[in-house]
């Protein structure tokens, strides 16, 4: 299985300023990967789906980069509702497989 | 819009079962292949099972293989998890989501809130 490896494991960021979350997978994802955000005590959303392409009312601060092996979530000005846990998630090959998570902190 | 609901969650000791439910509303059910997603406390997501549409093929990671079952009731709209055999690593919030598929595979779209399973003596 593809193995997906997130990092840093923390951020800390400052509101107003942009955080680069990076997603490294264990052989070609091609561009079949998602970003999950998951607050405190609640379920994952969906951002990020086809590498690039934002979710239904996802806000246009957050873009998706990158194929094959190398994948990049970008936050260009972070809001204070921003600051969770990011996961990807790569769906090229079966079985679909997680990453550890990237948490972003207030710095 | 969508909804799921978990339910069915709660303690079990090692080697019992539970039956987790997931009543899926604002879409047409039977259209979509579901998943059941877990989350041990403090870590990060692990995939468990999947089912088609039609409930005609199932999908397991080997963590819960032969011992886990996925099925779906299109007439209710509700997705199931039968767990048998369990152990404390099974531990987790248990999380219902909806696929989409895109190329090759599947990504989730909409979860639910999620039903904590806590296997313990």
């Amino acid at each position: 299985e593809i193995v997906m490896t997130q990092s840093p494991v923390t951020l800390s960021v400052s509101p107003g300023e942009r955080a680069t979350l990076s997603c490294r997978a264990s052989q070609s994802a091609s561009s079949n990967l998602a970003w999950y955000q998951q607050k405190p005590g609640q379920a994952p959303r969906l951002l990020i789906y086809g590498a690039s392409t934002r979710a239904t009312g996802i806000p246009a601060r957050f873009s998706g980069s990158g194929s094959g092996t190398e994948f990049t979530l970008t936050i260009s000005s972070l809001q204070s509702e921003d600051f969770a846990v990011y996961y990807c998630q790569q769906y090229n090959i079966w079985p679909q497989t997680f990453g550890g998570g990237t948490k972003v902190e207030i710095k | 819009e969508v909804q799921l609901l978990e339910s069915g969650g709660g303690l079990v000791q090692p080697g019992g079962s539970l039956r987790l439910s997931c009543a899926a509303s604002g879409f047409t059910f039977s259209s979509y292949a579901m998943t059941w997603v877990r989350q041990a406390p403090g870590k990060g997501l692990e995939w468990v099972s999947s089912i088609s549409g039609s409930g005609g093929s199932t999908y397991f990671a080997d963590s819960v293989k032969g011992r886990f079952t996925i099925s779906r009731d299109n007439s209710k709209n509700t997705l199931y998890l039968q767990m048998n055999s369990l152990r404390a690593e099974d531990t987790a919030v248990y999380y219902c989501a909806k696929e989409m598929y895109a190329a090759a595979g599947y990504y989730f779209d909409d979860w639910g809130q999620g039903t904590l399973v806590t296997v313990s003596s």
